[in-house]
């Protein structure tokens, strides 16, 4: 139980474009999911938090224009990068919790983003 | 601000070897801690947590105790398997609001048999 997915496990696109990354609770309801940024080497940086039907709470230092995040759901969160460009290039990683559950995020398996 | 420093790796061990991974944090108030294991190709999974001073987490053989005098959360292990290859991660939340995590930057570590 308790497994998140993301989608896709990697992409690679031209800068300039934008890119849409997927966060799914597959087996379970989750109110909040949050998105982190892993470079290489480094921890996991928070980004943001994202609420079911609500706006996201985005970190300091984070652009909300340049990541959108939507989280229409209670479980799919979607996080976008806007106009790309190769410092974008990360490791992305979302994480959720378990609506009415115990405070433990569980996480996803990352997205590899690739910016030409 | 809270901050989570562990020991670099890679950490090389033979099998049934035994590890230590350091972990010390800097935090206000009295965050919970936690250990998260990433394996290969995987995301992360929770390994143990304590949510207070001198708490053992324990899980699968790992163990790590709250120590608040040292500010410490120091990862150990008796006798390593080779399955136990994968990326460690030390983390603190400050209990206010949402679960928040701060990680550290991950130690690697690597089991031979």
């Amino acid at each position: 139980g308790a497994v998140v997915s993301q989608h896709p496990s990697w992409v690679i696109c031209k800068s300039g474009t934008s890119v849409k990354i997927e966060c799914r609770s597959l087996d379970f309801q989750a109110t909040t999911m949050f998105w982190y940024r892993q470079f290489p080497k480094q921890s996991l940086m928070l980004m943001a938090t994202s609420n079911e039907g609500s706006k996201a709470t985005y970190e300091q230092g984070v652009e909300k224009d340049k990541f959108l995040i939507n989280h229409a759901s209670l479980t799919l969160s979607t996080l976008t990068v806007t106009s790309a460009h190769p410092e974008d290039s990360s490791f992305y990683i979302c994480s959720a919790l378990l609506a009415g559950g115990p405070n433990e995020q569980f996480f996803g398996p990352g997205t590899r983003l690739t910016v030409l | 601000g809270n901050s989570v420093t562990q020991m670099e790796g890679p950490v090389t061990l033979s099998e049934e070897a035994f590890l230590t991974i350091n972990c010390t944090y800097t935090a206000t108030g009295y965050p919970s801690l936690f250990w998260y294991v990433q394996y290969p190709g995987e995301g992360l999974q929770l390994l143990l947590k304590a949510t207070k001073a001198d708490d053992k987490g324990s899980n699968k053989g790992f163990e790590a105790t709250y120590r608040k005098e040292t500010t410490s959360f120091h990862l150990e292990k008796g006798s390593v398997q080779v399955s136990d290859s994968a990326v460690y991660f030390c983390a603190l939340s400050s209990n206010s609001g949402y679960s928040t995590l701060t990680f550290g930057k991950g130690t690697m570590l690597l089991v031979s048999p």
